[in-house]
């Protein structure tokens, strides 16, 4: 089993709707959770960035953490079609002289105008 | 400044060459990251630098070989590459390994022949 699961998708929705996606992790160790976006052919850009777990909101994006349930989510309202991409969960733990840092496998977004 | 730059952004090299790929911040980040990604796949971590010194290496084979000058650049030394290894190399950087928000650069696409 994987430590990070995330689905590949590709997810296709309309112009407008509420996008949710998500992570799961089996490593309760992990402290840190980030969101990125990638384009095609571009490297990741960091979209949110949670410690806790709850909810953390910066404009049409929405990041969720349920550590009891070891589930993360990424929300987007309101989408766009320039929001077509693939998201990339991440997670980080920093333990006595070790450092791991596990990406997803990423889900393509598909919005449609 | 939330950049970090790389150069080239595209490189073609054959099996004996010798190459190298730069990355620059200056975020005042203490932490430097290389990563290798294929086509679909997420980022695969591959040396970490905390405070100008190597502290993780993901048994990388050592025709990669990493170099940090100082605290804002990162080097990626390369030589008897294989096609195998051609990919996008990515650069990110965070403030430190515990508060480890990262910041990617665009990559260099490396085309090995």
């Amino acid at each position: 089993q994987k430590e990070v699961e995330q689905d590949p998708g590709p997810l296709s929705v309309p112009e407008g709707a509420i996008v949710s996606l998500n992570c799961t992790y089996s490593n309760s160790a992990f402290q840190y959770f980030m969101w990125y976006r990638q384009y095609s052919r571009k490297g990741p850009e960091l979209l949110m960035y949670t410690y806790s777990s709850g909810n953390k909101e910066d404009g049409r994006f929405t990041a969720q953490v349920d550590k009891s349930s070891k589930y993360i989510s990424l929300f987007i309202r309101d989408s766009q079609p320039s929001d077509s991409a693939t998201y990339l969960c991440a997670m980080s733990a920093w333990g006595d002289s070790s450092y791991k840092l596990i990406f997803g496998s990423g889900t393509r977004l598909l919005v449609r105008p | 400044d939330t950049e970090v730059t790389q150069t080239p952004k595209h490189l073609v090299m054959g099996m004996t060459n010798k190459k190298s790929l730069k990355c620059e911040q200056h975020m005042g980040h203490r932490a430097m990251y290389w990563y290798k990604q294929k086509a679909k796949k997420p980022p695969e971590l591959m040396f970490v630098y905390s405070y100008e010194k190597l502290s993780i290496n993901e048994s990388v084979p050592s025709r990669f070989s990493p170099e940090c000058p100082n605290s804002s650049l990162l080097n990626l030394h390369l030589h008897a590459l294989q096609p195998e290894d051609s990919a996008l190399y990515l650069c990110a950087s965070s403030q430190d390994l515990v508060l480890d928000t990262q910041y990617f650069g665009p990559g260099t696409r490396l085309t090995v022949l």
